[in-house]
């Protein structure tokens, strides 16, 4: 069956520097890799999509890669604040498994220290 | 202003009692989607809809029920067959089946006592 794994551990990052997530999915290739924040105790809010023919795609201080040799996402924030604290979840497609869904993992909490 | 609205927030039902949850959007889009987050785990999708009066289960369907009657609303019942039911429920919903960003709405957080 299909897996994501993010990092598990929380992320610990100065303020101003990048802070950098990581999505590795294994025995599956999605056509669209997302990201989504979620906050504590409220729903989950897209980020960005990337297809698998784009290795990169930029919205703001936002930076995503898509890498399918290696079947890996990085999810890069710049010049971070502690407003970019929170839970954030990457999520594949599942429409090569004729799958109108997608699966979420189970995200990685990022915390920017003032 | 268009969303995704849940309701109620809380909720706080006796071991052995159906409850339904409200999801209602007037986003006008297709498909929905419900989903049970337990804390450390990822989202688990209980059964999702792509057009009114037809949906589909999803991975941990059993111990739940649904109905899209019409295409603002897709409410979820809890039943008493959920061995588990205390947990953080999610609605979502896109535009069609073709598109896979979701729009999620707050969140209602069952407890089952």
């Amino acid at each position: 069956s299909q897996k994501i794994e993010q990092n598990s551990e929380a992320l610990n990052i100065q303020e101003g520097k990048t802070a950098t997530l990581t999505c590795n999915y294994t025995n599956y290739s999605p056509a669209y890799l997302q990201w989504y924040r979620q906050d504590p105790g409220r729903g989950p809010v897209f980020l960005l999509l990337i297809r698998e023919n784009e290795k990169e795609k930029r919205k703001e201080r936002l930076k995503v890669t898509f890498n399918t040799t290696l079947k890996q996402s990085l999810f890069h924030i710049t010049a971070s604040q502690p407003a970019d604290s929170a839970t954030y979840l990457c999520a594949l497609d599942m429409s090569r498994n004729r799958d109108d869904k997608i699966i979420f993992g189970k995200g990685t909490r990022l915390h920017i220290l003032p | 202003d268009g969303g995704i609205t849940q309701s109620p927030k809380y909720l706080f039902r006796k071991e052995g009692q159906n409850v339904t949850l409200s999801c209602e959007q007037n986003l006008n889009h297709d498909a929905m989607y419900w989903y049970r987050q337990d804390p450390g785990q990822g989202l688990r999708l209980i059964y999702y809809s792509q057009i009114v009066n037809d949906f589909q289960k999803g991975d941990i369907a059993e111990g739940y029920s649904v109905s899209r009657e019409k295409k603002e609303s897709f409410p979820l019942t809890v039943t008493s067959a959920q061995k588990n039911p205390t947990a953080f429920y999610l609605c979502a919903s896109s535009i069609d089946r073709d598109s896979y960003e979701q729009y999620f709405g707050p969140g209602t957080r069952l407890t089952v006592t």
